[in-house]
């Protein structure tokens, strides 16, 4: 069974630029969940998505966005890129068998923002 | 809202001390607890989890945490560490409320182990 796929692994932007990154969770799950991560600050939730709805959010400014298809890929974009979101992108999916909240994660994706 | 602390952020051991790494959280209902460890240059995987049931749960390589629901703790242990522990361990917290999920994480504690 494949992992949490995350692309692409590391980016380089410029501030001002906007960036997209994509997740392919494990066959089956349908629940995806997105996290910065940086040192120091350990993983902050961004969203959660589930069938194609945000169901929750994270305290973010309005430039990070995401969405699920409805084949449970997701893409999470930042506009607008500043310094300070360079950090580690992990993606995580579950199944939500009897709700427990287990995460499977990808490798992230590493972006920096010059 | 739910919140996790980690209280070590670094801690440095000799191979064969033993560990504890201490995790409380912040709500009042129903919870599932994890550690989560992230070795280096590997992604995030699940070290053990608390759903119900016996408090005292074992995990991969050793570890084991007790949830202590009065003292809101579930904090992480390992009798004898390894080189090979050395990685970044986070405590994590689902606060079950129906079907939403939200997965609080703590802010991590660095492990070196030292031959």
């Amino acid at each position: 069974k494949a992992g949490v796929t995350q692309t692409p692994r590391y980016l380089i932007k410029t501030r001002g630029q906007q960036v997209t990154l994509s997740c392919s969770p494990i066959s089956g799950h349908r629940s995806v969940s997105w996290y910065q991560q940086t040192p120091g600050q350990g993983l902050q939730f961004l969203f959660e998505y589930f069938s194609e709805t945000q169901r929750n959010k994270g305290n973010f400014p309005g430039r990070f966005s995401g969405r699920q298809f409805s084949n449970s890929r997701s893409e999470m974009n930042v506009s607008t890129l500043e310094l300070g979101d360079s950090a580690l992108y992990l993606c995580a999916s579950s199944n939500l068998a009897g709700n427990t909240g287990e995460l499977f994660f990808g490798e992230g994706s590493r972006l920096t923002v010059l | 809202a739910q919140s996790v602390s980690q209280h070590n952020h670094h801690v440095i051991l000799s191979e064969a001390a033993s560990l504890e790494l201490g995790c409380n959280y912040s709500y009042g209902g129903t919870v599932n607890l994890f550690w989560y460890v992230q070795y280096p240059g590997q992604h995030l995987q699940l070290l053990l989890k608390y759903f119900s049931g016996d408090p005292l749960v074992k995990g991969i390589k050793g570890f084991e945490a007790e949830f202590i629901k009065s003292k809101f703790s579930f904090n992480l242990r390992k009798p004898s560490v390894q080189w090979s522990d050395t990685a970044e361990y986070f405590c994590a917290v689902n606060a079950r409320s129906g079907g939403y999920q939200k997965v609080t994480f703590g802010i991590g504690t660095k492990l070196q182990v030292i031959p």
